[in-house]
């Protein structure tokens, strides 16, 4: 069955400083990947996505994320945190079980960033 | 502006009571999808549906019921057969093999 495990349940980081969150995922082809973001008691904001092609991808607010097969692994970068990044993050992989449609998304338990001044 | 509606934000529910959530789209999108949040859980799936009157259980679909009428609306009851409803519900919606979209969230409380 596919999963998804993000080992850090919190991170904190000084703002100005690089971020790098994890992200492993249990597969057996192919994953689209996600990473989306979400501010206490809002919704969920897509930061970006991976299908296929190059294994670096860019997303909004300066965030990338590199696809490694070889690690089963989307760790989510930023060179430099600002204050508003503090929310949680996570990470999401395509479902493709018998009951689930192609698109539906199995999530991992998120990690929370918070930013020290 | 095109988006994800949900409504109520903020939803009290009596023990033994059934109550509807709401979750209307004008993104055009065949597919639609309602989760639950938990601290610490991460999101879960409970139904989906991709065409109109048609939908599917997913991982915690029990004491739960959904309706897929319109293309943009996809009503989420929950009824009293679920035990601990006391959570943060997001709906979702996307085109087929395209990322999701999601709305901001209805939570419920059970007094």
């Amino acid at each position: 069955a596919q999963s998804v495990t993000q080992p850090d349940i919190h991170i904190t980081v000084s703002e100005g400083a690089s971020l790098e969150l994890r992200c492993n995922y249990s597969y057996g082809a192919t994953p689209y990947l996600f990473w989306y973001v979400q501010s206490p008691g809002q919704g969920l904001q897509l930061l970006l996505k991976y299908f296929s092609g190059d294994t670096l991808v860019q997303g909004i607010k300066g965030f990338e994320a590199e696809f490694k097969r070889s690690q089963s692994s989307f760790n989510l970068r930023k060179p430099s945190v600002h204050w508003s990044d503090a929310a949680e993050y996570f990470c999401a992989v395509e479902s493709l079980s018998a009951n689930q449609a192609g698109t539906a998304l199995i999530f991992g338990k998120g990690t929370t960033l918070s930013v020290s001044s | 502006d095109g988006g994800i509606t949900q409504s109520p934000k903020y939803l009290f529910r009596k023990e033994g009571q059934n109550v509807t959530l709401s979750c209307e789209q004008n993104l055009n999108h065949d597919a639609m999808y309602w989760y639950r949040q938990d601290p610490g859980q991460g999101l879960r799936l409970i139904y989906y549906s991709q065409i109109v009157n048609d939908f599917q259980k997913g991982d915690i679909a029990e004491g739960y019921s959904v309706s897929r009428e319109k293309k943009e609306s996809f009503p989420l009851t929950v009824t009293s057969a679920q035990k601990n409803p006391t959570a943060f519900y997001l709906c979702a919606s996307s085109m087929a093999g395209n990322e999701q979209f999601f709305g901001p969230g209805t939570r419920l409380t059970v007094l």
